[in-house]
C-alpha cells in the first residue's frame, strides 16, 4: 500500500521567508502522482501543485514549487516569499490507481504559521 | 471557488440518528469521492462512485452508504450515529484517466454527534 510520511507538525516562517515543507512518500508502483493541498482554518482544501511520476521537470505554480527527487522518494512542497494568508495546515497526497481509477492517500499534514 | 458544492456546511445531530450528507461535482465530473477528516484518523477515503457506480471503497463503515445519481450528485447517508463519527466530510470530483487529474474538494460537511 502506497504512504505519505510529513513528518513536521508545525512550522514557522517570517513573511517574505521561503519555507519548505517535507514530504516523502512509498510505493512500488512506477506510475504515480504526488498533490499539495492547503487546508486554512475555514476548512476548505485548496489544490496547489500536482507533479507526476514521469514528470521531468519539478512541478511550479507561481510562489509554490516541488522539489521532487524520485530517487529518496521525496516530494517536498517550497513556498516562496511567505504571505501571511500563507497560515495554514497543508497536506500531501499520493494518487493511489487502481484499474484506472484513482483516490488520494493523505499524509498527517503540516502547520505552517507565517509570522509579521 | 472549486465548484463541487456540499451541503448543509453544519450539522448537529444525537447518537443514533441518521443524517444525509449532499454532493453536486464540477459540471463534467463522473467521479465522485468522499473522504472524512478527524482529529485521530486524519483524512481517510470513505469511496468512490464513477458514473452512478461503485468504483472504490475505502474505510467506510458498514453503517454509511453512498449513492452517486444519475445527475451525478452523490448522497452520503450516516446511520446509527455515534459521537465518533463527528468529523469534517470531504466530497471531492475530478475527471477521468491519468495525468494532472487532481480532485477537486468541496468546502465540506462539518458533522458533530452530541
Amino acid at each position: 500500500a502506497q504512504k505519505i510520511t510529513q513528518t513536521q507538525p508545525g512550522m514557522f516562517v517570517q513573511e517574505k521567508e521561503a519555507v519548505t515543507l517535507d514530504c516523502t512518500y512509498d510505493t512500488s508502483d512506477q506510475s504515480y502522482g504526488l498533490f499539495w493541498y492547503k487546508q486554512p482554518s475555514s476548512g476548505e482544501m485548496i489544490f496547489l501543485i500536482y507533479q507526476g511520476s514521469y514528470d521531468e521537470q519539478n512541478a511550479t505554480e507561481g510562489r509554490y514549487s516541488l522539489n521532487f527527487q524520485k530517487a529518496r522518494k521525496s516530494a517536498n512542497l517550497v513556498i516562496s516569499a511567505s504571505q501571511l494568508g500563507d497560515s495554514a495546515m497543508y497536506f500531501c497526497a499520493m494518487r493511489e490507481t487502481h484499474t484506472g481509477f484513482q483516490k488520494l492517500v493523505f499524509g498527517t499534514g503540516t502547520r505552517l504559521l507565517v509570522s509579521p | 471557488d472549486s465548484g463541487v458544492t456540499q451541503t448543509p456546511k453544519h450539522l448537529i445531530t444525537a447518537t443514533g440518528q441518521r443524517v444525509t450528507l449532499r454532493c453536486s461535482p464540477r459540471s463534467g465530473d463522473l467521479s465522485v469521492y468522499w473522504y472524512q477528516q478527524s482529529l485521530d484518523q486524519g483524512l481517510q477515503f470513505l469511496i468512490q462512485y464513477y458514473n452512478g457506480e461503485e468504483r472504490a471503497k475505502g474505510n467506510i463503515l458498514e453503517r454509511f452508504s453512498a449513492q452517486q445519481f444519475p445527475d451525478l450528485h452523490s448522497e452520503l447517508n450516516l446511520s446509527s450515529l455515534e459521537l465518533g463519527d463527528s468529523a469534517l466530510y470531504f466530497c471531492a470530483s475530478s475527471g477521468e484517466g491519468g495525468g494532472k487529474t487532481e480532485a477537486f474538494f468541496g468546502q465540506g460537511t462539518r458533522l458533530t454527534v452530541v
